[in-house]
């Protein structure tokens, strides 16, 4: 299965805002709007942070933030802090024989 | 409380069979895909395949289809995933995950995580 590709590391200092960007195809994510973006800490069950590219589920902060433009979906956290330290994977879910796509993964380190 | 609680880690050798467990509670299991995703290490998240409960339909990805078995059994609101023949390549941490359908699509509740270990 084609992963979306994301940046291997993104870094920042409390309070500042950082993006992670994830790309893919116009077939995919240029096709579908079902984004979703998951916080992982190895080891421990993955939370889901964005869904349907900027939705929020309950009790995720409003730091957290999605957007799409053509190809590329795109997280946002505003206001880092030191638990926002994690791995992050966005995903898609769309019509194909392989319905459901992670991204590469993006390490966030906060500094 | 909505949750999956996985059952625990295990240690195979090659060749051994392996059935892991997914159980749902706190919601209508029936109503909603079960998926399973894997990170084997240090790897990135895997999207394996889902099941429907209420019916048992499932889809896997192209790339498992044969490799892993997945099942469930709606009266006990357990959802499996199982091996006939482990190898060590199959050595990963195995999440099962509630998959919302329908207007929206994502894991949004997850399992605790099966550690499976393959090795002679």
């Amino acid at each position: 299965q084609s992963a979306l590709t994301q940046p291997a590391s993104v870094s920042g200092s409390p309070g500042q805002s950082i993006t992670i960007s994830c790309t893919g195809t116009s077939s995919d994510l240029g096709a579908y709007n079902y984004v979703s973006w998951y916080q992982y800490h190895p080891g421990k069950a993955p939370k889901l942070m964005i869904y349907d590219v900027s939705n929020r589920p309950s009790g995720v902060s409003n730091r957290f933030s999605g957007s799409k433009s053509g190809n590329t979906a795109s997280l946002t956290i505003s206001g880092l802090q030191a638990e926002d330290e994690a791995d992050y994977y966005c995903s898609l879910y769309r019509s194909s024989s392989t319905p459901y796509v992670f991204g590469t993964g993006t390490k966030v380190t906060v500094l | 409380e909505v949750q999956l609680v996985q059952s625990g880690a295990e240690v195979k050798k090659p060749g051994e069979s392996l059935k892991i467990s997914c159980k749902g509670s706190g919601y209508r299991f029936t109503s909603y895909w079960i998926g399973w995703v894997r990170q084997m290490p240090g790897k990135g998240l895997e999207w394996m395949g889902v099941i429907y409960p209420g019916d048992s339909e499932s889809r896997y990805s192209p790339s498992l289809q044969g490799q892993v078995t997945i099942s469930a059994d709606k009266s006990v609101s357990t959802a499996y995933l199982q091996w006939s023949s482990l190898k060590a390549s199959d050595t990963a941490m195995y999440y099962c995950a509630r998959f919302l359908t329908g207007s929206s699509y994502a894991f949004d509740i997850w399992g605790q995580g099966t550690m499976v270990t393959v090795s002679s």
